[in-house]
């Protein structure tokens, strides 16, 4: 039973096309993020959500949006893709807000390639 | 803005072998984690570290915070190839608990 799950897991697009990527935790956990990896496994904070209240937003691109259905569900959406935009993508969940010990679990990733 | 240096980027050893790993901040840490990622994964939370000074082990890893809370290493006794992955240390900011992650030390444990 997977922890955080996100779908796709590879998607292959041409550039300016519109894509979404969804993620979904059953963790119970109320804090939700978005990381991006690049090609040198840089993982760098996108966006980050507390009971579908949006809390981090680490200067991304407004072509960008997060929404957030409910605190178990966290999905990306990508406006006008870019070749730039290129990476993966990963999903993250954690306990609790202010909990130092607390750690993130994260999902699988999505690899998103625009050709 | 908070830079963590990880080091070194790359390491190839045979297995058996014990290796040390290195995780270096420009500031104090709020509190350190070191997580593992294979190839097609995301992160996985080894240990999180609070305390100058403290040691954790988790079987054949040690964990091993500085008293200034500046730094950090992870050592691997007898490496197998299971061992294999990307090494990321991490500050986990208290408040809106933001992971700021260094960039990683890949490690390729050869049978």
């Amino acid at each position: 039973d997977t922890a955080v799950s996100q779908t796709p897991k590879y998607l292959v697009t041409q550039m300016g096309n519109d894509k979404s990527i969804k993620c979904e935790q059953n963790l119970g956990h109320d804090t939700m993020y978005w990381y991006k990896q690049d090609s040198k496994k840089f993982l760098k904070i996108m966006f980050s959500y507390n009971n579908k209240e949006l809390i981090i937003n680490e200067t991304v691109p407004n072509r960008f949006s997060p929404k957030s259905p409910d605190k178990a569900h966290l999905n990306l959406h990508i406006n006008s893709l870019e070749l730039g935009d290129s990476a993966v993508y990963f999903c993250a969940s954690s306990q609790s807000r202010e909990a130092r010990n607390y750690g993130y679990t994260f999902g699988s990733g999505t690899r998103l390639t625009v050709v | 803005t908070q830079l963590l240096e990880q080091s070194p980027q790359f390491l190839s050893i045979q297995e058996g072998e014990n290796l040390t790993v290195y995780c270096n901040s420009s500031s104090v840490f709020s509190s350190l984690q070191w997580y593992r990622q294979e190839p097609g994964e995301g992160p996985v939370l080894l240990v999180t570290v609070v305390t100058g000074g403290e040691v954790k082990k988790l079987k054949r890893l040690t964990f091993q915070f500085g008293d200034a809370r500046k730094d950090s290493s992870l050592h691997i006794t007898a490496a197998q190839p299971g061992d294999t992955g990307l090494y990321l240390c991490a500050d986990k900011s208290v408040g809106y608990q933001k992971v700021t992650f260094g960039i990683g030390t890949k490690l390729q444990v050869i049978p």
